[in-house]
């Protein structure tokens, strides 16, 4: 099993569509979570970083459910502009001086018609 | 001023040959990372280098080696090149993440690397 899932996509939304996107993850010890943005052959950039009590980031919530081990995206009010791939990103370990582990799923393509 | 640089942005190789790909940060961040992006467009970590101590090596080829002459820089070699090694390599630089665990990552532009 794969330490980061999403499901690849894509998702086909109309303008002003709810789209919800979910990543699991396998280690229960993992620790830090977040959501990236990647626009087609560009690098990837922090959409938001995901708190246990989930957050909100204007048309943009995130969820953790650790007792699920996932994490979700909710997008509403859907623009042209958010058409992109959404990559989760898994943090685990680094502490105490060990190495840190840092997993990227295979990220979400959303499209975004009008 | 672009925060994470990388040069080159491509470069077309043949087999066998050994390049260097170098990347610099004006963040003054302390963490710096290799990633290879394939053809399936999976992001995988290869290394970071936090205040030039190696914190991460994932699983790969030796003839790929890291140098860090300095925080601000990451540069990646590989030896003796291979088809598979085509892709997009990003550099990224963050806080130290054991002091900040809910860190950014910033990524340079990326080297789309063609093995011929």
């Amino acid at each position: 099993r794969k330490e980061v899932e999403q499901d690849p996509g894509p998702f086909n939304v109309p303008e002003g569509a709810t789209v919800a996107f979910n990543c699991t993850y396998s280690n229960s010890a993992s620790q830090s979570f977040f959501w990236y943005r990647q626009d087609c052959r560009k690098e990837p950039k922090l959409l938001m970083s995901v708190y246990s009590s989930g957050n909100e980031d204007g048309r943009f919530t995130a969820q953790l459910n650790r007792a699920s081990q996932y994490i979700s995206l909710l997008i509403r009010d859907s623009k042209l502009s958010d058409s992109a791939t959404y990559l989760c990103v898994v943090t685990r370990g680094g502490n105490s001086g060990g190495y840190q582990k840092v997993t990227f799923g295979t990220g979400t393509k959303l499209q975004v018609i009008p | 001023d672009t925060a994470v640089s990388q040069t080159p942005k491509y470069l077309v190789t043949q087999m066998g040959n050994d390049k260097s790909i170098k990347c610099e940060q004006n963040l003054g961040h302390d963490t710096m990372y290799w990633y290879k992006q394939d053809s399936k467009k999976f992001l995988k970590i290869m290394f970071s280098y936090n205040n030039k101590e190696l914190i991460i090596n994932e699983t790969v080829p030796n003839r790929f080696s890291p140098k860090s002459p300095d925080k601000a820089h990451l540069n990646l070699h590989i030896n003796s090149l291979e088809l598979g090694d085509s892709a997009v390599y990003f550099c990224a630089s963050s806080q130290e993440p054991r002091r900040f665990p809910l860190y950014e990552q910033y990524f340079g532009p990326g080297t789309r690397l063609t093995v011929t």
